[in-house]
């Protein structure tokens, strides 16, 4: 069984640019949430979606927005890019948006902006 | 304002015993907990998670701890193993299984 995918692994991206993350979630997954993770911290929330509605947003400024596709996939999308934003970016789905038993991650991509 | 803390960097246990990991959060609306593991170049793995109506949670070797009172939560590793050895999050929401609020985690180093 395919777990959490995020393409690409791996990104270099300057400043001012824009960057699209992909994520598809395990098969029957209907929910996706986004996190990134600076080094040296935890996670932080930046969306979810279930259901291709958004359920939920962290506090993070409007150049992060996310969509969720009729198959469950999901991008995640940052526009002007700052050198704070390079940090390793996860994906994880869970069956719907109320699971209790706690979330699947992926790999994550870790994005390097110069 | 970090809400969910975990005040020890790392932490070093000899192979066998116990391993006691500990997270303070601040938000008393928090119901829900979770422990995850990391190792490097790896998305986090779902360890053992708690409801605020209950004190204590058991799977296998794991075993977690929740002080609401206190707004206190330990995750207990016995025995620990050498594999053991990773970063673990505690994390909090208030909703089940929505907007998990993570703290920074702490290195755990099991020594053969």
């Amino acid at each position: 069984d395919a777990g959490v995918t995020q393409s690409p692994t791996h990104l270099i991206k300057t400043r001012g640019q824009h960057v699209t993350l992909r994520c598809s979630p395990i098969s029957g997954h209907k929910s996706v949430s986004w996190y990134q993770q600076v080094l040296g911290q935890g996670p932080q929330f930046i969306f979810q979606y279930y259901e291709k509605e958004e359920r939920g947003r962290g506090n993070f400024p409007d150049r992060f927005s996310a969509r969720q596709f009729p198959n469950y996939s999901s991008e995640l999308n940052v526009n002007a890019l700052l050198l704070g934003d390079s940090a390793l970016y996860l994906c994880a789905s869970s069956l719907d948006a109320g699971a209790f038993y706690g979330y699947t991650f992926g790999s994550g991509t870790r994005l390097t902006v110069v | 304002d970090q809400q969910v803390k975990q005040n020890s960097p790392s932490l070093s246990v000899q192979e066998g015993r116990i391993s006691i990991l500990n997270c303070d959060y601040t938000n008393s609306m928090f119901d829900y907990f979770l422990w995850y593991k990391k190792y490097p170049a790896e998305g986090p793995t779902f360890l053992i998670s708690i409801s605020s109506i209950k004190d204590k949670n058991e799977d296998g070797r794991f075993t977690v701890f929740l002080n609401k009172s206190a707004k206190h939560l330990s995750l207990h590793i016995v025995p620990s193993q050498p594999g053991d050895s990773a970063v673990y999050f505690c994390a909090a929401s208030e909703v089940a299984g929505q907007n998990f609020v993570f703290g920074p985690g702490t290195r755990l180093s099991v020594l053969p």
